[in-house]
């Protein structure tokens, strides 16, 4: 399957830490994704990586890839309570498909 | 620019009655559609998905169907619904297969 796997399933730290999020997949990709899923709405892309990069930041986003170990990282730095999310990694193969989320709590 | 609807937001139906969900595309044209059901705090399961009129993909069989009756519009149904039936329901777009989705606001479908 080329299913991405998000770990850790869930993460609670404290606003101004960093958080960690990682991915893992097992074929070969073209891109990878990430997504931010607020409870009880739709997902909002957050950031693509292309499999010739190996880290691009957007904003506090800070995000790596590692083609050799076929993994993926989300780094959210100096962390807000308004990060509080699921976050998915998405993975291109014959079609986009989704990881089962990591949920972030960042408490105030 | 380009934006996706989804109504109702919230449904709640009986055992054995009908479904209906819509999902309609702005600002674009022949996008990929595609429908997904989440569990609560749960990943994403694929349904459906549609590269043009008349063309529905299956991903799991189900007591679901989709119908793509114009190139913006795609709708998710059933003629009877079952308590497994409940979920988050999710219609996103994109320009091509693998391509970034774009997400609708989703409906929230609880069957009794």
């Amino acid at each position: 399957s080329q299913q991405g796997e998000e770990d850790p399933q869930a993460l609670s730290i404290q606003e101004g830490e960093n958080a960690t999020m990682n991915c893992s997949y097992k074929t070969s990709i073209n891109n990878l994704q990430w997504y931010r899923q607020n409870s009880g709405r739709g997902l909002v892309h957050l950031i693509l990586i292309r499999s010739n990069e190996r880290e691009k930041h957007s904003g506090r986003l800070r995000v790596t890839l590692d083609t050799s170990k076929k993994s993926s990282s989300l780094l959210i730095t100096a962390s807000r309570a308004a990060d509080t999310a699921s976050y998915f990694c998405a993975t291109d193969g014959s079609r986009l498909t989704f990881g089962e989320g990591t949920q972030l709590t960042v408490n105030p | 620019s380009q934006t996706i609807h989804q109504w109702p937001a919230t449904l709640v139906q009986p055992v054995g009655s009908p479904l209906s969900l819509e999902c309609t595309v702005e600002g674009t044209s022949n996008p990929n559609l595609y429908w997904y059901r989440q569990a609560a705090g749960r990943g994403l399961q694929l349904l459906f998905y549609s590269v043009g009129i008349g063309q529905i993909s299956s991903e799991v069989p189900q007591n679901l169907s989709a119908s793509r009756p114009q190139d913006r519009q795609f709708i998710l149904s059933s003629k009877k619904l079952l308590l497994s039936d409940s979920g988050f329901y999710l219609c996103a777009w994109s320009r091509g297969r693998t391509d970034t989705q774009y997400f609708g606001p989703g409906t929230r479908l609880t069957v009794l």
